[in-house]
């Protein structure tokens, strides 16, 4: 079935460092990919996404580009603010927006002033 | 506008009881999806009501049920609680129909089975 893979936290870096979060799914076709952020004590987020291949997504300094041939929707940030801490889901859809949502284990994210 | 709300917050309840969580979806959404988020794991899909019926399950016993009123609000019932139910339960809600609708969540509430 499909599924989805993500790098392993905690990831801790300076603030204004460049940040990469790899994630890879697993799906036949082409699924809608997301990533989500969860803020401590709030619910879930929708950073960005893209519904088909070579899509980029982009929102708040974020982008994830959606590669068909190496099946991956890897989160970049040229520079990290502290306020850029949180967790992090990188998740697939199928079918319409209202399809389940199927998500990875989740990055946690710590950034040092 | 309200978003999605949730009650209650948290909830403390012995193994073996029966719970009931509440959702109320964000206005003008007519879809409500319930996740499982175990201690530091992604969220697990649950179901999915439309229309008060259930539409679409994810892999969990019949021990988790729903329900979802003509308001579009909804309902999610577990009986017979295991210590594994532990977790932050989550309501999604979202317009079905045609477009890049998004799914909205609501805080969760975080049920402890002692």
């Amino acid at each position: 079935g499909d599924s989805v893979t993500q790098m392993e936290g905690p990831v801790t870096l300076s603030e204004e460092a460049f940040l990469t979060i790899n994630c890879t799914y697993t799906a036949t076709g082409y699924p809608s990919l997301f990533w989500y952020v969860q803020y401590p004590g709030e619910g879930l987020q929708l950073l960005l996404k893209a519904t088909k291949a070579d899509d980029k997504g982009s929102n708040k300094g974020f982008e994830a580009t959606y590669r068909k041939e190496t099946t991956s929707f890897h989160l970049e940030k040229g520079s990290v603010q502290v306020s850029d801490s949180a967790v992090y889901f990188c998740a697939l859809s199928r079918g319409s927006s209202a399809s389940k949502i199927i998500f990875g284990s989740g990055t946690r994210l710590s950034i040092r002033p | 506008d309200a978003g999605v709300t949730q009650s209650p917050t948290h909830l403390i309840k012995t193994r073996g009881q029966q719970v009931t969580l509440r959702c109320s979806p964000k206005s003008g959404h007519d879809t409500v999806s319930w996740y499982q988020q175990a201690l530091g794991q992604g969220p697990q899909f649950i179901f999915q009501y439309y229309e008060e019926e259930e539409r679409q399950r994810g892999n969990f016993p019949d021990r988790f049920s729903g329900h979802q009123f003509p308001n579009y609000s909804s309902e999610l019932n577990v009986n017979a609680l295991l210590l594994g139910d532990s977790a932050l339960y989550l309501c999604a809600s979202s317009y079905t129909g045609t477009g890049p609708y998004e799914q909205y969540f609501g805080p969760g509430t975080r049920l402890t089975v002692t």
